[in-house]
């Protein structure tokens, strides 16, 4: 079945220690999104990537990084994790951008920082 | 600005039927989306409205308004594991990204 994968589910990370959470796709869609989302609220837009185009939210902090090496996969880098970045990372996937088009989920990675 | 509104907690009994409401303010209109989420897992695609009227799709049906800025998602014949938070976003015209509501979660009792 085509899908969206992300690991881990559940990452522990200590403050300020670098961490990476990764996603892959098996749906070959051109536009791959990291949201990260926080007990009871919306998820927040943090990038995209329109194919190999990288857009950033400008009220993303420089803490989050991303990288697209090909189609299928897209990496959240967090240089220096803080308490307050604790919460789930949700990678999503879309054909395109705008219209009807719809996203796709990941099942998430949980962030913990100690 | 950007708005969007959404209860933040319903009850609803199982075998019954519920209206999740969701109110939007946005600068133009392009789409209006709902999503399933359950505890801990990722939110699935429901349903998609650009038009005003009611979709149907099985036991779920989304309504919009645009003239009103609003929708609901219509639950029938609840199952508890229809339990979940449902969450609303808007598309806006000439803007890629989704606004999202807070999402609605709803608590099913037997």
């Amino acid at each position: 079945d085509a899908m969206v994968i992300q690991n881990p589910r559940y990452q522990v990370t200590q403050f300020g220690k670098p961490v990476t959470l990764s996603c892959s796709q098996t749906l070959n869609h051109n536009v791959m999104y990291w949201y990260q989302q926080k007990s009871s609220q919306a998820p927040k837009l943090l990038f995209h990537y329109y194919d190999k185009d990288f857009n950033n939210e400008a009220d993303t902090p420089d803490n989050f990084q991303s990288r697209r090496p090909n189609t299928s996969f897209c990496f959240l880098d967090i240089r220096s994790p803080g308490l307050g970045d604790a919460a789930m990372y949700l990678c999503a996937t879309s054909r395109d951008r705008g219209g009807k088009e719809t996203q796709y989920f990941g099942p998430g990675t949980r962030l913990l920082v100690l | 600005g950007q708005n969007i509104d959404q209860p933040t907690e319903m009850t609803a009994t199982e075998g019954a039927i519920v209206q999740i409401n969701c109110t939007y303010q946005t600068s133009g209109f392009n789409g209006l989306f709902w999503y399933q989420q359950h505890a801990g897992e990722a939110p699935t695609f429901l349903s998609y409205n650009v038009l005003d009227g009611l979709e149907e799709k099985g036991r779920f049906s989304s309504f919009l308004s645009r003239s009103k800025g609003y929708s609901y998602l219509l639950l029938k014949e609840l199952q508890m594991k229809d339990s979940a938070s449902y969450l609303c976003a808007v598309r806006e015209f000439n803007n890629y990204q989704l606004i999202w509501g807070a999402g609605t979660k709803l608590i099913i009792k037997p």
